[in-house]
Formats: structure tokens, sequence, C-alpha cells
């Protein structure tokens, strides 16, 4: 079976541009989560989908926006890039949202604005 | 909002000593409690989880514990090896039993032979 998977691995943009960032969850599961690791703050809430819909979001400005497709892959998008944007963002995904059951993570996306 | 609070930041013990890092949370509907496991340049890992209904779970040399009523769990790690070493992030489910996780910042554990 596999993994929940991320792309691309790593993602160089310049300040003030747009990133797009990729998620396909495992196989049956239904919700997809966005995750910003940045260094010394842990993993910080992004994002929530399911079925399509946001269910739930972080701390995050509105530049940090995404979606979720029929197939239940997702996309992160990132407008007008900052500096502090530069991080891992990670993918997780779950059966329907229900967390019982723990997330898998992807191996991440890491963003370097410069 | 939803906060988890996890200390400490980072921790040396000696190879065979034990671990234990513990956490706060602030949301009462917190009903699962996960532990991941993050090698340098790798995605966590689930390692050992805990739901409300139970007080303490133990998986070889990884034990959970949970205290509802305080709002604190803890992980502890007997006779540590040096594979042991990593960031340990603990998590509090938000809501009830669809949701998503609130992570603590991590504890970054390092284990010396």
């Amino acid at each position: 079976e596999a993994g929940v998977t991320q792309s691309p691995t790593h993602l160089i943009k310049t300040r003030g541009q747009q990133a797009t960032l990729r998620c396909s969850p495992i196989s049956g599961h239904t919700s997809v989560y966005w995750y910003q690791q940045a260094l010394g703050l842990g993993l910080q809430f992004l994002l929530w989908y399911d079925e399509g819909e946001e269910r739930n979001r972080g701390n995050f400005p509105p530049r940090f926006s995404g979606r979720q497709f029929p197939n239940y892959s997702s996309e992160l998008n990132v407008n007008a890039l900052e500096l502090e944007d530069s991080a891992l963002y990670l993918c997780a995904s779950s059966l329907a949202g229900y967390v019982r059951y723990g997330y898998t993570f992807g191996s991440g996306t890491r963003l370097t604005v410069v | 909002g939803e906060n988890v609070e996890q200390h400490p930041s980072t921790l040396s013990v000696q190879e065979g000593d034990s671990a234990v890092i513990k956490c706060t949370y602030s949301d009462s509907a917190s009903n699962y409690f996960p532990w991941y496991k993050q090698e340098l340049g790798k995605r966590p890992q689930l390692i050992i989880d805990i739901r409300s209904n139970v007080g303490e779970k133990k998986d070889q040399r990884i034990a959970v514990t949970l205290n509802k009523t305080a709002k604190h769990f803890s992980l502890h790690i007997t006779e540590t090896q040096p594979e042991d070493s990593a960031v340990y992030f603990c998590a509090a489910s938000r809501g009830g039993s669809q949701g998503n996780l609130i992570f603590g910042k991590g504890t970054k554990l390092s284990v010396k032979p």
C-alpha cells in the first residue's frame, strides 16, 4: 500500500511569489491535513480537508489556502511568499477525520523563500 | 484556542536510563493523545497513543499515562538506547471523534552511549 506522497520534495521561491504544494493521501483516506514545521516551532496546524470541504483552519493568514480534489488529493497554496514561510510542510491523512486511528504523515515539502 | 504544552524542550540521558516527557492540554473535549517520533530528516511516525477511557498504556519499553482531571499526559521510555535519539511530539485531538490534532513543540531527546 502506498503511503502519503508529497511533491515536490524541495521548492525554492522568491519573496512575493506563489508556491503550490501537493499531497496524495493513503488509498481510502478521505481526510487530508496540512502542517507547517518551522525550526523550533513544532508542528503548526494549517488546514484540514475532508470530502472536498475545508473542515478547520489554524491560525494562519488567508494567503495560506488550499483545496481537496474529488480523488481526495490536496493542494496547499501560499501566496505573496514571505521569508518566514520557509519551513517543512507536512501533509497527513486519516480515515474520514477519525483521528483516533492516528495520522500517517508524508515526507514533506521543504519550501525555501529567498 | 486549543493548546498543547510540552516539556522539556531538550532532554539528554545516558544509555540505559529512563526518559520522561510531559504534556498538558487545554481542550476538555480532547479524547485521543498520540505520540510521534521524528528522526532527523524523516517524517513523524506514530509510536504510541492513548484514548481518554484509559489511564495507562505500555508497549515494550514505551509507556504513556493520562490524567484527564489534570489534563496532562506523559511519555516514559525505559532502558533508553542511542536509536531512541530523536524529536518526540505529543498531540491532543481537537474536539470529539473527528477533527485534527494539535501538537506540542517537541522534545529533542539525546541518548548518550
